[in-house]
Parts: structure tokens; sequence; C-alpha cells
């Protein structure tokens, strides 16, 4: 597609349910980033897939947070058991990128504004 | 660890006034720097970027200059439009990872 596209664009649950947000990068684009925006507060790196690279979880902020991509195309970060603090805006994004670290510049998606009340 | 310090806001000014908005940041190495600007339900866009120490990225009127010796890249606009009202976002990348770290942003408000 012509960007990065998220969904839902917004998702009310339960404490305690568990959630997937999907992110579907621009097609071609090796790289592909999560980030958190929780209300007043800057961006928060989540996790980074790269082509076939080990993915970079080191910002996922507990176990009940997890991102699988498959290939270089749709990724989904899902939440178990959420809590009342995990709501924010999720955001995606992906760039070209190589292995040998170069990266062409992000492109973002809208993000989803997950609730949980 | 990297990090990026920017002013907080929200910052208002009236049309055609002069705009700064401090970003200050640190980082090992030679990191590249970003601005990020968000409008009104819109996703983040890339504002401008310089990728070493004195380089000047600029974009639609706004302008940010690498200062390594002061550890700075502060957005600067000589005249701002109600159109300029968004949230601006500070960034740099660096080192062995091509993530962005933010800062937490500053939103701008511009009345006519």
């Amino acid at each position: 597609g012509a960007g990065v596209s998220q969904s839902p664009s917004n998702k009310v649950t339960e404490k305690g349910k568990d959630v997937e947000l999907r992110c579907d990068p621009i097609s071609g684009h090796t790289a592909l980033y999560w980030y958190r925006q929780r209300l007043g507060q800057g961006l928060e790196f989540l996790i980074y897939f790269q082509g076939n690279s080990a993915p970079d979880k080191s910002g996922l902020p507990s176990d009940r947070f997890s991102a699988e991509r498959t290939g270089e195309s749709v990724s989904t970060l899902t939440i178990q058991r959420t809590q009342q603090e995990d709501s924010a805006v999720y955001l995606c994004a992906s760039s070209f990128g190589d292995d040998r670290g170069r990266n062409y510049g992000y492109t973002f998606g809208s993000g989803t504004r997950l609730t949980v009340v | 660890g990297n990090s990026v310090t920017q002013m907080e806001g929200p910052v208002t000014l009236s049309e055609e006034a002069f705009l700064t908005i401090n970003c200050t940041y640190t980082a090992t190495g030679y990191p590249s720097l970003f601005w990020y600007v968000q409008y009104p339900g819109e996703g983040l866009q890339l504002l401008l970027k310089a990728t070493k120490a004195d380089d000047k990225g600029s974009n639609k009127g706004f302008e940010a200059t690498y200062r390594k010796e002061t550890t700075s890249f502060h957005l600067e606009k000589g005249s701002v439009q109600v159109s300029d009202s968004a949230v601006y976002f500070c960034a740099l990348r660096g080192g062995a990872t091509n993530k962005l770290i933010f800062g937490t942003g500053t939103l701008l408000a511009v009345q006519p």
C-alpha cells in the first residue's frame, strides 16, 4: 500500500483480556518498528525487526508483550492480560534498511489507540 | 545510553512570531538527528534531519543545525502559521542500532 497501515485504529478492552494489534508495512520495507506513546509522553521504543535477523526486543516492558513478523510483511503486537497502564497509542513504522545497519528513514502509521478499562 | 531532552510545551504563539523549540541530546559517537511532526489526527512525519556536525536540516521554513559542541539540535522558524500547530518531536539515531530515540514532544499552538 501507499503507507503504513495499522488496525484497529481504536481498541477498548477490559483489564485482563489479551489484545492483538496489527501493522502492515510499506511493501519492500525490510525494517519494522513498534513504539508506544502514552498520554503526554514521548515515544517509547518497544521492538525492532530487520529482515531475517533476530528482533531487538530490548524495549518490551514486560513478558506480557510480544511481537511477531513473518518475513518482511505484517507484524502483530500482542499484549496479554492487559493492565490499565497499557493504555496508550501504539505506533508502527517501517523503513528500508540493510544488514550493515543503514536505514533510510521511517514512515509511521497512524497508530492504534488502546484503552484498558 | 542515548537520550533526547526537549523543551516542554505547550508553546503558544501568535501568527508570524518566531519559533524556537530547544532540543539537546546525549549520545556516544556521532548520531543522526531528526525532527518529526505530528499534525492533529495524523501520523508522525519526518520534518527534517541532519546526519553530521554543522549540518543544517531544513523543510517548510523550519531549520535546525546539528551542534556537536553544545549537543543541540534546536528547531527554528522565522514566521509561524496557524497550520504549523502540531506536536514536534526531536529524535536521534546512533550507535549500532537503527532505532530512533525520541524526546517527549512539544505541542505548538499558533493563534491567528
